[in-house]
């Protein structure tokens, strides 16, 4: 079993739409959290972190359920370009992180 | 945050040839990592470069295979050695940031293909 899931998608959805991105984790001891984002041919850029109090930016929410182990991300209002893989981060001791496979994002017109 | 650039930022080589990349920051930083990004798939950790020690590779990942120098705190090598088309990959060196150094901040990354 892969220590941080997704599903890898990819999800097509038509602008305005809202969606919402799952991750689960294998290891009770991970310690943070974060989506990372991926555009196409470039790095992974830092989305937001996760907190298991939740977590608003804008249209973007992340909610982490430690109980349960999974991570989630909600996108709002979708837009073009919000097209890009999502990548689920953990991080165990000693700030090492482990990626998940990636969620890919089609928002179409 | 950090700006890292890395070179080259793609290369066709022959199976068999070793390709040095360089990755250069403009801070000092302790700890510096190199990623690998195999096609369709997610990132990968080879490696933590510490100045002034050997690197710590990850499980699958050899020096001889990856040879990884840091002479300074703003700048690392990864040599693929011996390459065959298995290792063609996106390789990235990434560096922590943030309050607590819980941030990723990556290069944009060295596209190679072996052939």
């Amino acid at each position: 079993r892969k220590e941080v899931e997704q599903d890898p998608g990819p999800f097509n959805v038509p602008e305005g739409a809202t969606v919402a991105f799952n991750c689960t984790y294998s290891n009770s001891a991970s310690q943070s959290f974060f989506w990372y984002r991926q555009d196409c041919r470039k790095e992974p850029k830092l989305l937001m972190s996760v907190y298991s109090s939740g977590n608003e930016d804008g249209r973007f929410t992340a909610q982490l359920n430690r109980a349960s182990q999974y991570i989630s991300l909600l996108i709002r209002d979708s837009k073009l370009s919000d097209s890009a893989t999502y990548l689920c981060v953990v991080t165990n001791l000693g700030n090492m992180l482990t990626f998940g496979g990636g969620t890919r994002l089609m928002v179409k017109p | 945050s950090a700006v890292i650039s890395q070179k080259p930022s793609r290369d066709i080589c022959q199976r068999g040839t070793s390709l040095t990349i360089q990755c250069q920051v403009d801070s000092q930083v302790t700890m510096m990592f190199w990623y690998r990004q195999q096609p369709g798939q997610s990132l990968t950790l080879i490696a933590t470069a510490n100045q002034g020690s050997e690197a710590t590779y990850e499980s699958g990942f050899v020096i001889d295979k990856f040879p990884i120098s840091r002479p300074n705190l703003t700048f690392s090598t990864l040599t693929v050695s011996n390459m065959s088309p298995e290792d063609s990959s996106i390789y990235l060196c990434s560096v922590s940031g943030g309050r607590a150094g819980e941030t990723q901040y990556f290069g944009p990354g060295t596209r190679l293909l072996v052939l």
